[in-house]
This record gives C-alpha cells, sequence and structure tokens, in this order.
C-alpha cells in the first residue's frame, strides 16, 4: 500500500533553516509528482511546490527564493528546505502525492515546525 | 492567482440529513476541482476529483458537481463520521489553491 512517511517535529529560530523528509513507499516513486502543502494552526492548506519525476520543480512565487525541494530516487525520498524561517512558517508540513492530475491522493502524516526565539 | 471561495464557513445538520457545500472559483476552471475531507490533527483525505470522480474507497454518500466557476460537494444521509473540515481546491493552474473551508457539525 502506498505509505509516504515524514520526518518528525522541528523547532528552530528565526533564520535557521529546515529540512523536512518524506519517505515513499508502496509505488514507483519516480512515476508521480510530489507536493508539499503547509497548514498553520488552526488554518487552511496552502500549496508551497511540487517536484516531478525527472527532477524539476515549480515553486508558489511566495516561496521563491526561501524554498528547495530535492528527492533521493536511491532511498525513494523527497526533501523540503525551507530558510530563513519567520514565526509564521510555524506549521504542520505535508508531502502529498499527485495523482497524475493535480489532486492530491495520499499524504504524509505531516511534520510540525514551530519557529519560535 | 485564482481565488476559491467556500460557503458555507460552517454547517451544523444531523444524522440522515443531505448537506452541500460549495466552492466559487474567481475565473473559471473546467473540472480542475477537487474536495479534501480533513479531521482533526489529521492529514487531508481526497474525496473528489475532476469535480465529480469519486475517489477509490471513498463512500458513495459523497458526490460532486460542477464546471467553471461553481461547484459543490453533497454528503447524502450524512453520518457521525463525516464530522470535519472540507476543503475545495482548484488544479487548474499553478498556484494550486484551496478553499478556506467549511467545518462540519454533526447535531
Amino acid at each position: 500500500q502506498v505509505q509516504l512517511v515524514q520526518s518528525g517535529a522541528e523547532v528552530k529560530k528565526p533564520g535557521a533553516s529546515v529540512k523536512v523528509s518524506c519517505k515513499a513507499s508502496g509505488y514507483t516513486f519516480t512515476g508521480y509528482n510530489m507536493h508539499w502543502v503547509r497548514q498553520a494552526p488552526g488554518q487552511g492548506l496552502e500549496w508551497m511546490g511540487w517536484i516531478n519525476p525527472n527532477g524539476g520543480t515549480t515553486y508558489a512565487r511566495k516561496f521563491q527564493g526561501r524554498v528547495t525541494m530535492t528527492r533521493d530516487t536511491s532511498i525513494n525520498t523527497a526533501y523540503l528546505e525551507l530558510r530563513d524561517l519567520r514565526s509564521d512558517d510555524t506549521a504542520a508540513y505535508y508531502c502529498t502525492r499527485d495523482n497524475s492530475w493535480y489532486f492530491f491522493d495520499y499524504w504524509g502524516q505531516g511534520a510540525l515546525v514551530t519557529v519560535s526565539s | 492567482d485564482i481565488q476559491v471561495t467556500q460557503s458555507p464557513s460552517s454547517v451544523s445538520a444531523s444524522v440522515g440529513d443531505r448537506v452541500t457545500i460549495t466552492c466559487r472559483a474567481s475565473q473559471g476552471i473546467d473540472r480542475w476541482l477537487a474536495w479534501y475531507q480533513q479531521k482533526p490533527g489529521k492529514a487531508p483525505k481526497l474525496l473528489i476529483y475532476a469535480a465529480s470522480t469519486l475517489q477509490s474507497g471513498v463512500s458513495s454518500r459523497f458526490s460532486g458537481s460542477g464546471s467553471g466557476t461553481d461547484f459543490t460537494l453533497t454528503v447524502s444521509s450524512l453520518q457521525p463520521d463525516d464530522c470535519a473540515t472540507y476543503y475545495c481546491q482548484q488544479a487548474n493552474s499553478v498556484p494550486y489553491t484551496f478553499g478556506q473551508g467549511t467545518k462540519l457539525e454533526i447535531k
């Protein structure tokens, strides 16, 4: 069965960077796009960007310059790095598989990133 | 960017009721719309994609309709387990955007 297992919660200081991982299993990792979506506490869902099977990326304009999405196909793992963290980056960060129609059919459990001085 | 606006922001209904949630896009998106269900502390779950296609394994009590700018999610015969927040998402163009959510409560 398809599973996306993310790394654990992180606490970071303002200005720091965070890297969240997402290990995929149960399907051909290189056959699907992977997206990242975040959700601030008590708030809605915000799309951040995606990485395609060739490693190409598309980022939401809001995050360009601060975000990098990568993947290591040898271990079926996708990564999200967010730099220059601010308090309003405090959120659960989800990886989610694209069902080939740009809709999100499988989700990781979320990784809570807390930014606090 | 395409904005998607959901209504209502919250709804309360009884077990067995039929509930409808609407989503309006700021410009035409053909049928590039999905609906998700999210329970507290959990990741969202895909219910409907391409406006009306039921995701595998999802109860047939959920249905979607619409095209262009106006879409609806209908939950027929409401069950206690349907208590959750529901989001729509447009996939017509980047950045993919979500509605603000509709919280469904059981009376």
